[in-house]
């Protein structure tokens, strides 16, 4: 099973909604990643989650909020969040942050702010 | 510091056509290399993959070689297929900084029949 599951595929929220985005895998891995994509660019890093602790946070707004329950779950919490933070949002696993090996991706969150 | 620089699209061919996207990348230590492919409104796929120099990924009729004398690590597929219409993502990963990954802009590929 090399499967990184991400739900919603797809979240409609206003700019007072409070809402989670939710991400399993069961490979075993212990890095677990955030990334916002927006239309025609490359995903950028938002937060490395390493044996169930934050380990990177790439300067993201606190209206972005992560969290990693267990080894196999990690949940982005949205709070009063702005319409240019409307953008696909990409979960990944990988092995360890201390071994070079690929990330897995989940299908994405598209994410749209009104 | 890492990065990953890739030649801009977006790239037309015909059925058959014989494909090149170039990447090239700085990065400290010894990095990995990647290409995913994302298909629209999907997730990112591994393409292939090269873990040390002069190692050539392959899959699904693509190649690439991580050539560290050049820091390039080209994709290359001899026929390309109207299915092989996505987005490549060239990108590097590197335990010095973490396993963080550094993708490329991306090259939007277009098949036609």
């Amino acid at each position: 099973d090399t499967e990184v599951t991400q739900t919603p595929k797809h979240l409609v929220m206003g700019m007072t909604n409070k809402k989670s985005l939710k991400c399993e895998q069961h490979m075993g891995h212990r890095a677990m990643y955030w990334y916002k994509q927006k239309a025609k660019k490359p995903p950028e890093l938002m937060f490395v989650y390493s044996y169930e602790k934050l380990s990177i946070n790439e300067s993201v707004p606190s209206r972005f909020s992560p969290e990693c329950p267990n080894s196999s779950l990690l949940n982005l919490h949205l709070h009063a969040l702005q319409p240019e933070d409307s953008a696909l949002y990409l979960c990944a696993s990988s092995q360890e942050v201390a071994m070079n090996t690929e990330a897995f991706f989940g299908q994405g969150t598209r994410l749209t702010v009104v | 510091g890492n990065s990953v620089t890739q030649m801009e699209g977006p790239v037309t061919l015909s059925e058959e056509a014989f494909l090149t996207i170039n990447c090239t990348y700085t990065a400290t230590g010894y990095p990995s290399l990647f290409w995913y492919v994302q298909y629209p409104g999907e997730g990112l796929q591994l393409l292939l993959k090269a873990t040390k120099a002069d190692d050539k990924g392959s899959n699904k009729g693509f190649e690439a070689t991580y050539r560290k004398e050049t820091t390039s690590f080209h994709l290359e597929k001899g026929s390309v297929q109207v299915s092989d219409s996505a987005v490549y993502f060239c990108a590097l990963s590197s335990r010095n900084t973490g396993n963080q990954f550094y993708f490329g802009t991306g090259t939007s590929l277009t098949v036609i029949p």
